[in-house]
């Protein structure tokens, strides 16, 4: 089983609302990922997990919020968004951070929609 | 700030031809390069990586080169399938050292039938 799996994989929600983003694997994979992905663009790095600690928070705004309950979850909480986080957001999971471990894989993404 | 970019934003080619997808890196710290598909409606999914003590890597149909002189890699894909149309990222990294993750602009790829 090489699935990541998103839920859920649309979601419309005011600036004023709070939602949460999940994303489940069950490779045994120690190392997860948030991306940020625009229309036509490569995705971004937001953060990155390791054995369930957070390891790499690239400058994302607080109303951004991960959290690793456990090896095999990855939740990414939203609250107070702007129009211009509308984005697809991907999660990724890689046995390790380290060499050929490091080889992610990614899950088809939410597609977030901020009114 | 470092970047991975790539030559050419769009790629036609025939059915059955040869694409050579090209994208130039700027850290000269990297070492480790990805290559990922990325079709409609997907996330990325691996195809091919290569370490710096490499020139070349062949997997099935596809074969990455990367020439360290100029900061420079490439992905051929032999006898292009509709299947394979899509955006091609290349990725960058340290091997032993998680550090800076970047993706290139990508490429996206059309194959005509």
């Amino acid at each position: 089983d090489t699935e990541v799996t998103q839920t859920p994989k649309h979601l419309v929600m005011g600036m004023t609302n709070k939602k949460s983003l999940k994303c489940e694997q069950h490779m045994g994979h120690r190392a997860m990922y948030w991306y940020k992905q625009k229309a036509k663009k490569p995705p971004e790095l937001m953060f990155v997990y390791s054995y369930e600690k957070l390891s790499i928070n690239e400058s994302v705004p607080s109303r951004f919020s991960p959290e690793c309950p456990n090896s095999s979850l990855l939740n990414l909480h939203l609250h107070a968004l702007q129009p211009e986080d509308s984005a697809l957001y991907l999660c990724a999971s890689s046995q390790d951070l380290a060499g050929a471990k490091n080889i992610q894989y990614f899950g088809a993404g939410t597609r977030l929609s901020v009114l | 700030g470092e970047s991975v970019g790539l030559h050419l934003p769009t790629l036609s080619v025939q059915e059955g031809d040869n694409s050579i997808i090209n994208c130039a890196y700027s850290n000269s710290a990297s070492d480790y390069f990805i290559w990922y598909k990325q079709e409609s409606g997907k996330g990325p999914q691996f195809i091919i990586d290569i370490r710096s003590n490499m020139d070349k890597r062949q997997g099935q149909r596809v074969t990455v080169l990367l020439n360290k002189t100029v900061k420079h890699l490439s992905l051929q894909i032999a006898a292009t399938q509709p299947g394979d149309s899509a955006v091609y990222f290349c990725a960058e990294n340290t091997y032993y050292n998680f550090n800076k993750f970047y993706f290139g602009s990508g490429t996206k790829l059309n194959v005509k039938p």
